[in-house]
């Protein structure tokens, strides 16, 4: 089976220019989460997402925006790019948002603005 | 709010020995779980052990066993007959409401 997939693996940008990363869950997961990982420090959760909603928004300015398909498959948009946007962006899947459910990480999308 | 503390920023062991790997968290949830996951250069995510807050019993899996003392809020990763496999930046998270809450990772490093 095939684990979380998140394209692009690496992205460049220029400031102030938009950028969607997507994120494809485990098949049967429902439940879709962002965290984005600054070099050299733990990931931060921006957003959850579980049947379509959001369930769940990080401490992040309102230019970070996300959906979820009907598929559950998930984007995630930064508007106007900034320097400190540079980060490895992850996105985990998991069968619902209940506590006890196990979240599975994806390989990430490495973003630098530039 | 809850928050992730490990103290540790990097640590090295002695291939076949035993490292210890700390963590502290803070929160005012009953119900949540704890979590060390750890990120070798590939970027993923893997998930090592988990612990439930409400079980008294230390969670074991394999080489790798937790300390969880709820009352102190202390939550640390023993490895055990450390490999060479094991080197990676090692994160311990919370999870309560919705979301991990991640602390700051510890890079551990395995001397041959």
């Amino acid at each position: 089976d095939a684990g979380v997939t998140q394209s692009p693996t690496h992205l460049i940008k220029t400031r102030g220019q938009q950028v969607t990363l997507r994120c494809s869950p485990i098949s049967g997961h429902k439940s879709v989460s962002w965290y984005q990982q600054v070099l050299g420090q733990g990931p931060q959760f921006i957003f959850q997402y579980y049947e379509k909603e959001e369930r769940g928004r990080g401490n992040f300015p309102d230019r970070f925006s996300a959906r979820q398909f009907p598929n559950y498959s998930s984007e995630l948009n930064v508007n106007a790019l900034l320097l400190g946007d540079s980060a490895l962006y992850l996105c985990a899947s998991s069968l619902s948002p209940r506590l006890d459910t196990e979240a599975f990480f994806g390989q990430g999308t490495r973003l630098t603005v530039v | 709010a809850q928050t992730v503390t490990q103290s540790q920023p990097e640590m090295s062991v002695q291939e076949a020995e035993t490292v210890t790997l700390s963590c502290t968290y803070d929160t005012s949830e009953s119900d949540y779980y704890l979590f060390w996951y750890k990120q070798p250069p590939s970027r993923q995510m893997i998930l090592v052990i988990r612990q439930e807050a409400y079980k008294q019993q230390n969670a074991t899996e394999n080489r790798f066993s937790v300390n969880f003392q709820k009352a102190a809020k202390s939550f640390s990763l023993k490895i055990s007959d450390s490999q060479l496999g094991d080197a990676a930046m090692y994160f311990c998270a919370y999870r309560g409401a919705q979301k991990l809450v991640f602390g700051q990772g510890t890079r551990l490093t395995i001397n041959p």
